[in-house]
């Protein structure tokens, strides 16, 4: 089994509408992350958390928010979506050195 | 802040050639360094990483990568590439001083590696 999953794969919908990601992993780390890429972009980090009560906020944070359930569990949520939200985005975990485990994906198109 | 350049956006290389894939990173002290690839419709998966110690890391794959302070560049490099080895590749920094990039790591914008027969 993944170590890092994240549901849906892949989501449609329109614009104004909410929207949650979700992301669970197995690993055991505290750290968790959200990214975003745009083609020719790499990744940026939308959000990250070190534990349940410690989130922040990353380099594109406006128009996200997010919530971290259980050590195990971070969601992302688009409140009121809007077509330059798609893109592909990941979930991630880090150890204590920094090496971040990404899962899957899920690819968000934004009508 | 620290950041990561790759200068090539797209590489083509004949299968069974050498290649090195450029990265060059800005960061005040020594960071830890990273490469991941990407094959299409996939996540990221780790190649490599340098924390201190050795400056020539061996990674996944066949593949390795030094790291040179003088020049600030981390390359990754493989003897004979394989057709399998088309994807996308991306360098990542993560600050020491910050717990090892513990608020994310800074990713270059990639380099797309094309396998020619």
């Amino acid at each position: 089994d993944a170590d890092v999953t994240q549901t849906p794969r892949n989501r449609i919908t329109k614009t104004g509408k909410r929207i949650m990601l979700e992301c669970s992993q197995t690993k055991g780390h505290d750290r968790m992350y959200w990214y975003r890429q745009d083609p020719g972009l790499g990744l940026q980090l939308i959000y990250y958390s070190f534990d349940v009560k410690d989130i922040n906020k990353g380099e594109i944070s406006d128009g996200y928010s997010v919530s971290r359930q259980a050590q195990a569990k971070f969601s992302l949520s688009l409140e009121s979506a809007i077509p330059n939200q798609t893109a592909l985005y990941f979930c991630a975990t880090s150890d204590w050195r920094g090496t971040q485990y990404f899962g899957p994906g899920t690819r968000l198109t934004v009508l | 802040a620290q950041s990561v350049t790759q200068p090539d956006i797209h590489i083509t290389v004949s299968e069974g050639a050498s290649l090195e894939l450029r990265c060059n990173y800005s960061y005040g002290a020594t960071p830890y360094l990273f490469w991941y690839v990407q094959s299409p419709g996939q996540g990221l998966q780790l190649l490599l990483k340098y924390f201190s110690g050795d400056t020539l890391v061996q990674g996944i794959k066949g593949f390795e990568a030094e790291f040179k302070r003088s020049q600030s560049s981390f390359n990754l490099r493989k003897p004979s590439v394989h057709w399998s080895d088309a994807a996308e590749y991306f360098c990542a920094v993560g600050a020491q001083d910050t717990g090892g990039g513990a608020d994310g790591l800074t990713f270059g914008k990639g380099t797309h590696l094309i396998i020619q027969p």
